[in-house]
């Protein structure tokens, strides 16, 4: 069955540095899909990032970028250059493409920058 | 601008009553899908669907329902709420397209006394 694993509850990282927060998933399929999303506190869901599981490169949209390391069944999200802006909750979400076409989340991380 | 909205924002509720959520999208998508969000335990599945007519159960169904009559709405029951039904829930839906992410609505805040 599907899962994601966030182990990470909560992590504070300073202005201006980079973070990796981690993502391992769990599946039986070869085809499948990556996401993740930003929660800021007002609730809503803000889509991030998406990796392929057949993408050689690793996705990267401006300060996001995501590390897939498709044998250890990992995909972490670094954020560059953290800004007060991205304190939040941030959650890994996985597809897969055949079967069911269900997405999963993980428990997410709050993360916290600090000034 | 397409859009996926839900209705109510906010609802309070007593144990034993029936409640729906509204979800409506304009995406023309033929997925949607409900989550419910509860601090520790990230988004949960409740149902989903594929299109008109086709609904399916989540992870976390015991207690919900959903009908999909049209292409843009999918409505969400609970026949007999309980409290252990008090949480935020998230409508969604997505197409098949790549990275076919989810677009979500505001998410509706239900409180059951």
């Amino acid at each position: 069955a599907q899962k994601i694993t966030q182990t990470q509850p909560g992590m504070f990282v300073q202005e201006k540095e980079a973070v990796t927060l981690d993502c391992t998933y769990d599946t039986s399929d070869q085809s499948y899909g990556l996401f993740w999303y930003k929660q800021p506190s007002s609730g809503e869901m803000i889509f991030l990032i998406y990796q392929g599981s057949y993408d050689e490169q690793n996705a990267t949209e401006g300060r996001y970028s995501l590390n897939f390391q498709k044998a250890r069944k990992s995909a972490n999200l670094v954020i560059s250059a953290s800004q007060l802006g991205d304190s939040a909750m941030y959650f890994c979400a996985m597809r897969e493409v055949s079967g069911t076409y269900k997405y999963i989340f993980g428990t997410g991380t709050r993360l916290k920058v600090l000034a | 601008d397409a859009e996926i909205t839900q209705s109510p924002r906010h609802k309070i509720t007593e144990t034993g009553r029936q409640v729906t959520l509204a979800c409506h999208q304009t995406w023309n998508h033929n997925n949607m899908f409900w989550y419910r969000q509860d601090l520790g335990h990230g988004l949960r599945l409740i149902h989903y669907s594929y299109g008109v007519q086709d609904t399916n159960k989540g992870e976390v169904s015991d207690g919900y329902s959903v009908s999909r009559s049209n292409t843009e709405d999918l409505p969400l029951t609970l026949e007999s709420a309980a409290s252990s039904q008090t949480s935020v829930y998230f409508c969604a839906s997505s197409d098949l397209s790549t990275p076919g992410e989810l677009f979500f609505g505001e998410g509706s805040r239900l409180t059951v006394l």
